[in-house]
């Protein structure tokens, strides 16, 4: 099956600091991703969708500028939080569609990644 | 308005019996599909099961089915013979191509706890 691996799994930074999450799809090619947030015990809120080769569209109230998403090739997506603030940590977790695939295709999921800043 | 509602924020189960996760869903689109995922304690999104807004028949894989009722816009999860690995947050999802395209969106979820 497709598989989506995310890296770091867990990352603690310093305030003021920023710090990438890189979502990468292993055996498909993945034309768009998404990038979604959670906090604990609450549900995924999605951030921004980004499709290969262009610009990310974020969802209302998403700071575009804090939260840079590059999907640069149809391997690899970016997650850069930029000067990350207590406020900031949550978990982040990517998932990625590959191109043809019907709408009753399952998303799947990188294993997500939990930041803290201090 | 939410787009999915799941109603129970806890569930619990004694081990081996069976139990039903509640959603509800609102869309305008006429064709759509439903997601559940499982979401254990370390964070991964596990896939379980699907069901088309088409589809005549209620989805069933494994130990999963799916309480598809369209008419009321609910789709409910029914683990049968629950097991310890069970325990999990789940969310219902539901994607509707001709108003959001291939995004998913998420219910609240349920944490269910399964007990020995």
């Amino acid at each position: 099956g497709a598989v989506v691996s995310q890296h770091p799994s867990r990352v603690i930074c310093k305030s003021g600091t920023s710090v990438k999450i890189e979502c990468r799809s292993l055996d498909f090619q993945a034309t768009t991703m998404f990038w979604y947030r959670q906090f604990p015990k609450q549900s995924l809120m999605l951030m921004a969708t980004s499709n290969e080769g262009s610009k990310a569209t974020y969802e209302q109230g998403v700071e575009k500028d804090k939260f840079l998403i590059n999907h640069a090739s149809l391997t690899l997506s970016t997650l850069t939080v930029t000067s990350a603030h207590p406020e900031d940590s949550s978990f982040y977790i990517c998932s990625a569609r590959g191109p043809g695939v019907s709408y009753n295709s399952p998303l799947h999921f990188g294993n997500g990644t939990r930041l803290t800043v201090t | 308005a939410q787009k999915i509602t799941q109603t129970q924020p806890g569930m619990f189960v004694q081990e081996k019996e069976a139990v039903t996760l509640d959603c509800t869903y609102d869309t305008s689109d006429q064709s759509y599909g439903l997601f559940w995922y499982k979401q254990p304690s370390s964070g991964e999104m596990i896939f379980l099961i699907y069901q088309g807004s088409y589809d005549e028949q209620n989805a069933t894989e494994g130990r999963y089915s799916l309480n598809f009722q369209k008419a009321r816009k609910s789709a409910n999860l029914v683990i049968s013979a629950s097991q310890l690995g069970d325990s999990a947050m789940y969310f219902c999802a539901m994607r509707e191509p001709q108003t959001s395209g291939s995004r998913l969106t998420f219910g609240e979820g349920t944490q269910l706890t399964v007990n020995p």
